[in-house]
């Protein structure tokens, strides 16, 4: 039973659409991020939050968003999706720094054409 | 910054054991984890070392060493369905830092 659940799995949208990942953890972790992961390389840290109404951008310049309005919900925008942004996005939350890790989505696939 | 480095590859034989490596420059990092992630997937927590020393866990065993800046993963055992790859992680100030990550390849 998942407890991070990604939508959608894979999308495929033209260059200049808005898209929205959404994101959502029935854990009840403050700690939620985004990663960026391209085929066969590291995660890159795009986005985090503490908690609500707390968001942060990580390590890797993104043109995208985040809100954090709920504990449970952590969406991810692309206002205008360009090729560069396909990728794949990976949602985690975590409760305790370290000892528990972070729990991971499945992911979703985004292709721009 | 923060940087942890990996091999990118290795390759072993079905029952082998396969030591993977990482070694990091970083300040504030209080521990490692260690995940895994088969292509296509997301990743999936592995162990963590809180402190200096050796944690095992079933076949998969993971050492630190702070005063050295290094630890591993260590896989016995193998078997194919360990093909994946192996990510470090280190967890600094509510962040964690993921590391280039090494493939393993399981030969029969």
């Amino acid at each position: 039973e998942a407890d991070i659940y990604q939508t959608p799995r894979y999308l495929v949208i033209g260059t200049g659409k808005k898209i929205t990942l959404e994101c959502s953890q029935t854990m009840g972790h403050d700690k939620m991020y985004w990663y960026q992961q391209d085929p066969g390389m590291e995660l890159h840290l795009i986005h985090y939050s503490y908690g609500v109404n707390s968001t942060e951008k990580g390590d890797l310049s993104s043109e995208s968003t985040v809100s954090r309005i709920r504990t449970e919900h952590f969406p991810l925008t692309l206002e205008s999706a360009r090729p560069s942004h396909t990728s794949q996005y990976l949602c985690a939350s975590s409760e305790y720094e370290g000892q528990y890790g972070y729990t991971f989505g499945s992911g979703t696939r985004l292709t721009v054409v | 910054g923060q940087s942890l480095e990996q091999p990118s590859e290795v390759t072993a034989v079905e029952g082998a054991i396969v030591q993977i490596n990482c070694t990091y420059q970083t300040s504030g990092f209080y521990g490692l984890s260690w995940y895994q992630q088969h292509d296509g997937g997301a990743p999936t927590f592995l162990s963590y070392n809180g402190l200096d020393g050796l944690e095992e866990t079933g076949r998969f065993s993971s050492f630190l060493s702070r005063s050295d800046s290094y630890g591993y993963l260590l896989l016995q055992e193998l078997q194919m369905k360990d093909s994946a790859s192996y990510f470090c992680v280190g967890p600094s100030f509510n962040k964690f830092y993921f590391g280039s990550g090494t493939k393993l390849n399981v030969k029969p």
